[in-house]
């Protein structure tokens, strides 16, 4: 089982809809979480970070599931601009850092 | 403006021949990264560094190798033992807990 798992995508929405991403991982004792977002050929960029009590940025929301070792984004409204990877991430033991896969997003008019 | 820095943002090796990918940051931060991206793919861990002159090797080191001379700088070299050197490099740091933030990355090409 791979340490942290995403959505395989891609995903083809049109504009204006609703779409959630899932990730699960694999250690318990992961202590922090992060959505990025990596557009075609450029390095990712954080998106936002993942509390245990669910977190609002405009059209963006994550929530992670400690029990059940899996957080979520959802994306609402979607635009054109929205369409890039989205990396899941995940850190434990202070500098460990894993990166999902990444799930694509294609947003189409 | 604080943020990390790599260069050059293409590079082409020749076969047999070592180069080496450059890293700054000025964001004081203690932790530097090296990740390996192929196309269609996540970010493997190539080394890491926590602290000057400390470096770890992550889950694909061989025919890599790195130094970390000063908190700012972790230059990355590709050796000829690296078979299969074609890939989107990128460097990332971190303080603490906080997030990562990458550079704009070193597309490595082989002739």
């Amino acid at each position: 089982r791979k340490e942290v798992e995403q959505d395989p995508g891609p995903f083809n929405v049109p504009e204006g809809a609703t779409v959630a991403f899932n990730c699960t991982y694999s250690n318990s004792a992961s202590q922090s979480f992060f959505w990025y977002r990596q557009d075609c050929r450029k390095e990712p960029k954080l998106l936002m970070s993942v509390y245990s009590s669910g977190n609002e940025d405009g059209r963006f929301t994550a929530q992670l599931n400690r029990a059940s070792q899996y957080i979520s984004l959802l994306i609402r409204d979607s635009k054109l601009s929205d369409s890039a990877t989205y990396l899941c991430v995940v850190v434990w033991g202070g500098f460990k850092t894993i990166f999902g896969a990444g799930t694509r997003l294609f947003v189409k008019a | 403006d604080g943020g990390i820095t790599q260069s050059p943002k293409y590079l082409f090796r020749k076969e047999g021949q070592n180069v080496t990918l450059s890293c700054e940051q000025n964001l004081n931060h203690d932790a530097m990264y090296w990740y390996r991206q192929d196309p269609g793919q996540g970010l493997r861990l190539i080394y890491y560094s926590q602290i000057v002159n400390d470096f770890q090797k992550g889950d694909i080191a061989e025919g890599y190798s790195v130094s970390r001379e000063k908190k700012e700088s972790f230059p990355l070299t590709v050796t000829s033992a690296q078979k299969n050197p074609t890939a989107f490099y990128l460097c990332a740091s971190r303080q603490n807990q906080e997030t990562q933030y990458f550079g704009p990355g070193t597309r490595l090409l082989v002739l």
